[in-house]
């Protein structure tokens, strides 16, 4: 079946560090990739999405590529700030599915 | 709605007794979902409705889960005898269409089993 494994958090950085969160799946066929990010208080909210090999989706600074040959979607960011503190799911939708996997989730801090 | 509202934010009960979790979909959204998100864990899918009808049930974990969409608009999950590896929190989403589009969740409903 379609799985997602993300990299276990938590991760602490300092404001304006480079973060990168790894992302890897296991799919038949050409699923959608996906982050999440779940702001505190907040409801899981859309950040980028791909939907095949080779896209990259951003949003708010972040950025991830589809890589069909790693079977990867790593998020980026060159540099975060206090506000990008929050809980980033990885997760894909199959091919013809309508339904999304998702990863464990990885809680970053940012510190001022 | 703007969003997805979900009712109530913070649910204590004690084993044995009955829930029910309720969500109200972005109005026009003919998909819902429901997923359940334990501590430290990502969402794990329960159900999908497309209309009134549950399209596939296959996440829920046992017969004392339930969940309706009578009216093709907000559903409710339902929880009988309910136990403490219940607690968690759930999740309600809805998007337009049949396919995985971009879901939109509301802010969830956190059950403590105690």
């Amino acid at each position: 079946g379609n799985s997602v494994t993300q990299m276990e958090g938590p991760v602490t950085l300092s404001e304006e560090a480079f973060l990168t969160i790894n992302c890897t799946y296991t799919a038949t066929g050409y699923p959608s990739l996906f982050w999440y990010v779940q702001y505190p208080g907040e409801g899981l909210q859309l950040l980028l999405k791909a939907t095949k090999a080779d896209d990259k989706g951003s949003n708010k600074g972040f950025e991830a590529t589809y890589r069909k040959e790693t079977t990867s979607f790593h998020l980026e960011k060159g540099s975060v700030q206090v506000s990008d503190s929050a809980v980033y799911f990885c997760a894909l939708s199959g091919s013809n599915d309508y339904k999304l996997s998702f990863g464990a989730g990885t809680t970053v801090t940012v510190r001022a | 709605g703007a969003g997805v509202s979900q009712t109530p934010s913070n649910k204590v009960t004690e084993k044995g007794k009955y829930v029910e979790l309720r969500c109200d979909p972005i109005s026009g959204h003919t998909a819902l979902y429901w997923y359940r998100q334990s501590l430290g864990q990502g969402p794990e899918f329960l159900i999908y409705f497309q209309g009134t009808g549950a399209a596939d049930d296959s996440g829920l974990p046992n017969d004392r889960f339930f969940a309706v969409r009578p009216e093709g608009s907000v559903s409710t999950l339902k929880i009988q005898r309910t136990e403490r590896g219940d607690s968690a929190v759930y999740l309600c989403a809805s998007t337009q269409g049949s396919g995985a589009n971009v879901l939109t969740f509301g802010a969830g409903s956190r059950l403590t089993v105690l």
